[in-house]
Order: C-alpha cells, then structure tokens, then sequence
C-alpha cells in the first residue's frame, strides 16, 4: 500500500515569498500531522487536521498555515519566509484518535535564501 | 508542559557491542511512548508504542521498555545496518506528539 507521499522534495525560495508544501496520506487515514526538524530544535509540532478540521496547533507564528480537504490530503503555507524556516518539513499521517503510531512521509527539504 | 530529553546525544558502538539509548519524559496523561528510527534524508520510521509503565516490546535486535519517568531502547549486538538516529517522543492529553531531539547511533564494523 502507498506510504505518505510529500511534494515536492525539494524547494528553493527566497526571503518574503511564500510556500505551499502539499502531503497525500496512507489511504484510509484521516488524521494529518506536520512537524519542522531542524538540526537545533529537532522534530518541532506544527498543527493536526483531522476532517478537515485543525486539532491541534503548536508553537509556531501565524505565518504557518494549513489545510485538509476532504480526501484528506493536507497543504501547508508559510508566507514572507525568513531564512530561519529553512528546514526539513514532514508530514505524518494517522487512522484517527489512534496511538499506534503515525506513518511519516520522505519530507520536503526547503531551503529559503 | 511536555518534555523528552534523549541521551547520549549520539552513541559510536563497535559491530556486536550492545548498549542502550535513554529517553526521559514527563508528560500530562501519558498516552503513549514512541520510538523511531530515522535515516538520513528521510522521514522517521516507526519502532514501537509503549502505553503503560512495566511494557516492553521486541523487534529483531531492539527492545524497548518503559518505566513511569523514561524509556530504554536496548540494541544487542547491533550492526552496521543499525546506525541511524533514533528518536523518541510522547503523547499526553494534549494530543500533541512530542519529540525529543533524537541519538545519533553509528555502528562500526
């Protein structure tokens, strides 16, 4: 079966652009869950969608956005980049209100100059 | 608020040296403990949860265990194939799956 698929793997943006970062989950599942790993901070939580809905959203300015439709693949936005967002973002996905674990998708690497 | 502190920060082992990596939590409601293991330009991959103190789970060379203020993840006669990082995290009642920042393992021939 498909694992979690990301788009794209890697981006290149400049300072003040904006970005969408886009994650089709395993078939099936309905909860979509987005972290910032960087070298420092490592896996830091952004938000979860769950039918189209935000569940739950971490500790990150309101640049950061996102979305889930209602087959549940899920965008994320970061507009006015700054060079700190240069990271690898990943997406992971789950069946729903479960806690056996959430499948990670490869990541998007994005690299803001 | 949730916390996950993994040590050591990375870990040089020689082919057959076991060994064990650490994660200490505190949490609100603890959920569930997970372990991952993640390779270098890649999404983390999914070990094992752990629900409850006294649990452990076993997979090839890697068992984990969990107790009510940490984890172990043991690696006997690990090899080379074993080297990535290894990252833990912890789900409470916020839901939120938190993560600590992971021990880099590198296993020698």
């Amino acid at each position: 079966k498909a694992g979690v698929t990301q788009t794209p793997r890697y981006l290149i943006k400049t300072r003040g652009q904006q970005v969408t970062l886009s994650c089709s989950p395993i078939s099936g599942h309905r909860s979509v869950s987005w972290y910032q790993q960087t070298p420092g901070q490592g896996l830091q939580f952004l938000f979860e969608y769950f039918s189209e809905t935000q569940r739950n959203k971490g500790n990150f300015p309101g640049r950061f956005s996102g979305r889930q439709f209602s087959n549940s693949r899920s965008e994320m936005n970061v507009s006015t980049l700054e060079l700190g967002d240069s990271a690898l973002y990943l997406c992971a996905s789950s069946q729903g209100r479960t806690f056996h674990g959430y499948t990670f998708g490869s990541g998007t690497r994005l690299t803001v100059v | 608020e949730d916390q996950v502190t993994q040590s050591p920060e990375a870990l040089r082992l020689q082919e057959g040296e076991s060994s064990s990596l650490n994660c200490s939590y505190t949490v609100s409601g603890l959920r569930g403990l997970f372990w991952y293991r993640q390779d270098p330009g890649k999404g983390p991959e999914f070990l094992f949860t752990l629900y409850s103190a006294g649990e452990e789970k076993e997979k090839e060379r890697l068992k984990a265990t969990l107790t009510k203020k940490e984890s172990f993840l043991h690696i006997t006669a690990p090899k080379p194939e074993d080297s990535a990082t290894y990252l833990c995290a912890v789900q409470g009642n916020t839901d939120k799956l938190i993560f600590g920042t992971g021990t880099r393992l590198q296993v020698f021939p």
